[in-house]
């Protein structure tokens, strides 16, 4: 069975250019999340999608930072003007919710580097 | 301002004995704790969790603890083995949120 895909594996830019990333939940998984984990962190919640609902942006650390789930399921996550600081895995994980807290599977990661 | 703090950043023990990995939280809201295990160039994968009506909670080798007056976790992997070696997160959740909150995690070795 496939699990949580994340594309691409590794992105290495140029400070100030803008990147996309990519996330494919497992499928029927109506929750979407987005962490962060910089070197020696733990990982950092980003944000938050469930269903048809509003997203949960509270852990966007800037408004350089965005993210869509295009039909509930696909999820871009795009980082605009690049800074250094932005380098980190990037980690995509979906849950099946239903009624209580469901577990959420995680992606293996986009590692971005910013030169 | 941590919520979650793992303080031990790497824990060595010997195959067959206990590993014991410990979690402190300062956010008194969260009443869902989980933990994960990560291997190298892998997301985390769920292992055990434990909702704050629960003192205990066991899955095979797997046991975790909850002082909820202490706001401190634990998890007990007993026996260990070499395929054990991982990173562990601890993460903590209220149910209205659903968004987790990680620890920094331990690096746990299990020598054969």
């Amino acid at each position: 069975g496939a699990g949580v895909s994340q594309s691409p594996s590794n992105k290495v830019t140029e400070k100030g250019k803008d990147v996309e990333l990519r996330c494919d939940p497992i499928s029927g998984h109506t929750a979407l999340y987005w962490y962060r984990q910089s070197l020696g962190q733990g990982l950092e919640f980003l944000i938050y999608f469930q269903g048809n609902s509003a997203p949960d942006k509270s852990g966007l650390p800037s408004d350089r930072f965005s993210a869509e789930r295009t039909g509930g399921s696909v999820s871009t996550l795009t980082i605009q003007r690049t800074q250094q600081e932005d380098s980190a895995v990037y980690l995509c994980a979906s849950s099946l919710i239903s009624g209580g807290l469901g577990e959420q599977f995680f992606g293996p990661g986009t590692r971005l580097t910013v030169l | 301002d941590q919520q979650v703090k793992q303080n031990s950043p790497s824990l060595s023990v010997q195959e067959g004995r206990i590993s014991i990995l410990n979690c402190d939280y300062t956010n008194s809201m969260f009443d869902y704790f989980l933990w994960y295990k990560k291997y190298p160039a892998e997301g985390p994968t769920f292992l055990i969790s434990i909702s704050s009506i629960k003192d205990k909670n066991e899955d095979g080798r797997f046991t975790v603890f909850l002082n909820k007056s202490a706001k401190h976790l634990s998890l007990h992997i007993v026996p260990s083995q070499p395929g054990d070696s991982a990173v562990y997160f601890c993460a903590a959740t209220d149910t209205g949120r659903r968004a987790l909150t990680f620890g920094s995690g331990t690096r746990l070795q299990v020598q054969p």
